[in-house]
């Protein structure tokens, strides 16, 4: 089946400090991606949809100042969490759209220090 | 809005068959989509739904009723790999239900 890669798979970082997540989709082409957020126990919880050269869709009580999202081409979105807190803590993980069924990446497990 | 709803918890035995009901009010209805998630990792594709009635694949089969806005996740021969959440999801804005924590026991 298709290939999702996402980086980094965990990452730890001061508090006030930025982070860069890439989400590529390695053998198809991918014109939507989708960004989710995901607590322990709990189901995935959509931040935001992102379509390839044009301004992400941000779900409700989602920042978009905060978690920044780009979808520069067919195959790579980026999601960057701008000034992290604690309370961004989180596993956040993306999908790319295929034909019919949606792929996902590996999942980064961010923990705000 | 989209509303899309799982029991929360559910359990049965090796061997057994169990049905996980997803209940859906959304707009835009395209389709559903059923995942399986083991802990820590990512979500793997299982069925998809788009027209009413049984569409089976192996050990797992999923169902569809439109008018009723229900689906359900078939699985037989329960093994305890089995054991895993597995989430619902419409195929159109691709937000997902509350999902639905599967523990086999032996």
């Amino acid at each position: 089946g298709a290939v999702v890669s996402q980086h980094p798979s965990w990452v730890i970082c001061k508090s006030g400090t930025s982070v860069k997540i890439e989400c590529r989709s390695l053998d198809f082409q991918a014109t939507t991606m989708f960004w989710y957020r995901q607590f322990p126990k709990q189901s995935l919880m959509l931040m935001a949809t992102s379509n390839e050269g044009s301004k992400a869709t941000y779900e409700q009580g989602v920042e978009k100042d905060k978690f920044l999202i780009n979808h520069a081409s067919l195959t790579l979105s980026t999601l960057t969490v701008t000034s992290a807190h604690p309370e961004d803590s989180s596993f956040y993980i993306c999908s790319a759209r295929g034909q019919i069924e949606a792929f996902f990446g590996q999942g980064t497990r961010l923990t705000v220090v | 809005g989209q509303n899309i709803d799982q029991p929360t918890e559910m359990t049965a035995t090796e061997g057994a068959i169990v049905q996980i009901n997803c209940t859906y009010q959304t707009s835009g209805f395209n389709g559903l989509f059923w995942y399986q998630q083991h802990a820590g990792e990512a979500p793997t594709f299982l069925s998809y739904n788009v027209l009413d009635g049984l569409e089976e694949k192996g050990r797992f089969s999923s169902f569809l009723s439109r008018s009723k806005g229900y689906s359900y996740l078939l699985l037989k021969e329960l093994q305890m790999k089995d054991s895993a959440s597995y989430l619902c999801a419409d195929t159109d804005k691709l937000i997902f239900g509350t999902g639905t924590r599967l523990q086999v026991f032996p």
